[in-house]
């Protein structure tokens, strides 16, 4: 059973757009999610950490937000560009002595067109 | 850039050798976690190292082993390799492991 899903499974916009990424957990008992980028055969680059006492957090154009009671995370990419296409990846740490198991989605492939 | 190096970028074995890939942690961690990412789908769990022990495991088989040594370092050790070994390989590294892990670029490693 997935334990951390993520939808869609591929995004392509044109520049400009608005976009919203989802994120699903089945287990609520978090020490914190955190969303990822990766660009084609290169490694994680962390974007955003948010702790399960926050309901968000904001980088730039970024916004993510966590509800636990719903198992839910979203992130919010304002105002697309081209250099934002690559995977997102969200990650739910969970509490109690697991905690160092990163339980990562599939990703999301974001494409943005010029 | 994280800090975290990763050693070899790529590697090409033949099913039922053994191979082992490097991490260097960033400075001031001490805790060392590796991840398989297979093509098209999300890093899974291998296991985390935290002062030299291991702290925790995922499912993989006991062919998967590895070492963290005195300077945080650490090897991921694969016995016995089979075709669906071949995946990118990522280690992270953190101050702790309750903390943000910081990932390396990855080997890239293909069983033939």
């Amino acid at each position: 059973k997935q334990e951390v899903t993520q939808i869609p499974a591929a995004l392509s916009v044109p520049e400009g757009e608005n976009l919203v990424l989802n994120c699903s957990f089945t287990d609520s008992a978090i020490y914190n999610l955190q969303w990822f980028r990766q660009d084609p055969g290169k490694g994680l680059t962390s974007l955003l950490l948010i702790q399960s006492s926050q309901r968000e957090q904001t980088s730039g154009r970024l916004n993510a937000s966590l509800d636990k009671s719903s198992g839910r995370s979203t992130l919010y990419i304002a105002a697309s560009q081209p250099g934002d296409s690559a995977t997102y990846l969200c990650d739910r740490r969970p509490g109690g002595t697991s905690y160092g198991k990163l339980t990562f989605g599939q990703g999301t492939i974001l494409t943005v067109h010029p | 850039e994280t800090g975290v190096t990763q050693s070899p970028t790529h590697l090409i074995k033949t099913r039922g050798q053994q191979v082992t890939l490097r991490c260097s942690s960033q400075s001031g961690h001490n805790t060392v976690s590796w991840y398989q990412q297979a093509l098209g789908q999300g890093p899974q769990f291998i296991f985390q190292y935290y002062r030299e022990e291991e702290n925790g495991r995922g499912n993989f088989p006991p062919r998967f082993s590895g070492l963290q040594f005195p300077n945080y370092s650490s090897e991921l050790n694969v016995n016995a390799l089979e075709l669906d070994d071949s995946a990118l390989y990522l280690c992270a590294s953190s101050s702790g492991p309750k903390q943000t892990q910081y990932f390396g670029p990855g080997t890239r490693l293909l069983v033939l």
